[in-house]
């Protein structure tokens, strides 16, 4: 059962470009969640989604970000017109239901973004 | 609204020692608390949980915290360090029945010295 995967592992974008980071939760898993990570900072929480619906973004940017979890494929955290503070490390997380004393989040390895 | 605090963003202690890092929280409601373990360039690992029951948890790799609600704190321990243990640990808050979000600590880099 291959854990939460996450590409790409690293991306380099420009000024201005857009990133679109993939995470397949585990298999079985229908809830998704989106961390960043800032340098010397702990984990901040972005968005929460099931298939197909977002159910909590309140921790997404008011622009340039989205994210999806379609019916088929993995989800999707889009980043517009990157720009140098989008930088960091973007953590994928799933678990098989709501988080409770049986279910916890599983995280993949992170998709770090670096914007030149 | 919930947060974490963790005392000490970097702790050093000797091969062998006693591994103590700090977790306090601040929750509305009976929180659901977690201990992860960051290895460098890696995700997040769950070292342990407390959700209701004892307050005493063991984790994996020898690791174990205490719940206590009157100090609101969830501290992290290890009796014998161990070089492998060097690595960054978050603790983290999930308030029960609240949203689905967990709060995490800024993290404390643990280094194990020979």
């Amino acid at each position: 059962n291959a854990g939460v995967m996450q590409n790409p592992r690293h991306l380099v974008r420009r000024r201005g470009q857009e990133a679109r980071l993939r995470c397949s939760p585990m298999k079985g898993h229908s809830h998704v969640y989106w961390y960043r990570q800032l340098p010397e900072e702990g984990l901040k929480f972005m968005v929460y989604l099931q298939k197909e619906n977002i159910i909590d973004e309140s921790g997404m940017p008011k622009e340039r970000f989205s994210a999806e979890f379609p019916k088929e494929g993995p989800s999707i955290l889009r980043i517009q017109q990157v720009v140098r503070g989008d930088s960091a490390a973007y953590f994928c997380a799933s678990s098989p239901d709501r988080v409770s004393g049986a279910n916890v989040l599983t995280f993949g390895a992170g998709s770090r973004l670096t914007v030149l | 609204a919930q947060s974490v605090t963790q005392l000490g963003s970097h702790v050093s202690v000797s091969e062998g020692a006693l591994v103590l890092l700090r977790c306090n929280y601040s929750s509305s409601v009976p929180p659901y608390l977690f201990w992860y373990v960051q290895y460098p360039n890696q995700g997040l690992q769950l070292l342990l949980k407390y959700t209701t029951g004892a307050t005493l948890v063991k984790g994996i790799n020898g690791f174990e915290a205490e719940f206590k609600k009157s100090e609101t704190s969830f501290h992290l321990t290890k009796p014998s360090a161990h070089m492998s243990d060097a690595a960054e640990y978050f603790c983290a808050v999930k308030e029960q029945g609240g949203s689905e979000k967990l709060v995490f600590g800024k993290g404390t880099k643990l280094t194990v010295n020979p």
